[in-house]
């Protein structure tokens, strides 16, 4: 079975930019769960979306927006970038309350 | 919000050697999940400990949990080259969101 997939690989933006990353959880994984990764840390929790509907958001601004569609698919957005936002970005599915498998991650870079 | 520790943060050791790395943590959680990721690469699930005083071992890896002392450890026996890569725990805040530690950077050396 296919994993966690995510696009783009890569990506290189200036400040003040919007960018969108998109997430395809493993098929029959209904939730979908966003995290920021800088450089030398721990992932962060953003976002998890359970069934289309969000069931949390973690300690980011407004500037952070996401949503699912009826497929399970996701969809990452952030406005106004700054340098801060540069990160890796991992996605991360799973069935319900079990352990999340991640995807390969978006590497955002912003100058 | 829920806070995780790890220490060390670097660890290098030598081949053959043990070593445990702890993970603790702030608030009562019933889930705690250990992930390895290689340099650049995302993140692969090792375990997962469900219940206090689970143990889970895999080749090289034990982990544990308490989840009375808040606290995990992951093992490291005899540890060789392949083993070299950073280590989180994760702590599930009850709502299957999850909270990382700050990692484990570990080296294997000859």
């Amino acid at each position: 079975d296919a994993g966690v997939t995510q696009s783009p690989t890569h990506l290189i933006k200036t400040r003040g930019q919007q960018v969108t990353l998109r997430c395809s959880p493993i098929s029959g994984h209904k939730s979908v769960s966003w995290y920021q990764q800088v450089l030398g840390q721990g992932p962060q929790f953003i976002f998890q979306y359970y069934e289309k509907e969000e069931r949390g958001r973690g300690n980011f601004p407004d500037r952070f927006s996401a949503r699912q569609f009826p497929n399970y698919s996701s969809e990452l957005n952030v406005n106004a970038l700054l340098l801060g936002d540069s990160a890796l970005y991992l996605c991360a599915s799973s069935p319900g309350r079990d352990t999340q498998y991640f995807g390969p991650g978006t590497r955002l870079t912003v100058l | 919000e829920l806070k995780v520790e790890q220490n060390p943060l670097f660890l290098s050791m030598q081949e053959g050697k043990n070593y445990t790395i702890y993970c603790n943590y702030s608030t009562t959680s019933d889930r705690l999940y250990w992930y390895r990721q290689d340099p650049g690469k995302s993140l692969e699930s090792l375990f997962v400990l469900l219940s206090n005083g689970a143990v889970k071992q895999e080749g090289r890896l034990m982990a544990s949990l308490d989840t009375k002392a808040r606290l995990s450890t992951l093992h490291i026996t005899a540890a060789v080259h392949d083993l070299s890569a950073t280590y989180f725990c994760a702590v599930d805040n009850w709502i299957n969101q999850f909270y990382f530690g700050t990692g484990t950077s570990l080296t294997v050396i000859p």
